[in-house]
């Protein structure tokens, strides 16, 4: 199994609504990342785990709350969110800790999420 | 300044030539550098990393990276219809920046038939 997975591929959801994306790799990867890309723009990175423990935290608003149950799994909780929240949501991972300088990381398809 | 900064585009190259994406950087001690290929509607995929000075070739594609100017390329040979995409130059910072790529705008590429 040489990919990562997401679910689900579209999600809509109202600003009330608690949701939850999920990520998933079977490759051994020890970091895993979360990202957000809006339309004609670069991915912009929200979280890093690295061997199962949060070290990275782009000051994302606490609407979201990651969380990594083990190393193959990687949950965004998306909870009273705006609809400026809109966008593609990308998981990546990447082979070693995310503190190695050689590193290459991995996208999944991403979910495409609109907030109503 | 920005971080990375990309050849602006949108950059047309017909069927059959060589595309050449440009990318600088701003942080000398970046130490890992990638390009990735990004169609319309889906995810970045990883098409190439380069981690030391010189080319590095991957069937079509060669990267090039030059430290001392602070710049890397990709160049695409025999291009293809399908090469047209949105082109992603992306760089891991030195220091202890655990893993955060930075990344350029992007480059729009269409290889016209």
């Amino acid at each position: 199994d040489t990919e990562v997975t997401q679910t689900p591929k579209h999600l809509v959801m109202g600003m009330t609504n608690k949701k939850s994306l999920k990520c998933e790799q079977h490759m051994g990867h020890r970091a895993m990342y979360w990202y957000k890309q809006k339309a004609k723009k670069p991915p912009e990175l929200m979280f890093v785990y690295s061997y199962e423990k949060l070290s990275i935290n782009e000051s994302v608003p606490s609407r979201f709350s990651p969380e990594c149950p083990n190393s193959s799994l990687l949950n965004l909780h998306l909870h009273a969110l705006q609809p400026e929240d809109s966008a593609l949501y990308l998981c990546a991972s990447s082979p070693r800790g995310s503190g190695g300088s050689y590193n290459e990381q991995f996208f999944g398809p991403g979910t495409r999420l609109t907030v109503l | 300044q920005k971080e990375v900064e990309q050849n602006s585009g949108p950059l047309s190259v017909p069927e059959g030539a060589i595309a050449s994406l440009n990318c600088t950087y701003s942080d000398r001690g970046s130490q890992s550098f990638f390009w990735y290929r990004q169609y319309s509607g889906k995810s970045p995929e990883l098409i190439m990393f380069i981690y030391s000075n010189g080319d590095k070739e991957d069937g079509r594609f060669t990267a090039q990276l030059n430290k001392a100017s602070q710049y890397v390329s990709l160049l695409i040979r025999d291009s293809q219809p399908s090469d047209s995409a949105t082109y992603l130059c992306a760089v891991r910072g030195g220091g202890t920046s655990y893993g955060k790529l930075t990344f350029g705008q992007g480059t729009i590429l269409t290889v016209h038939p």
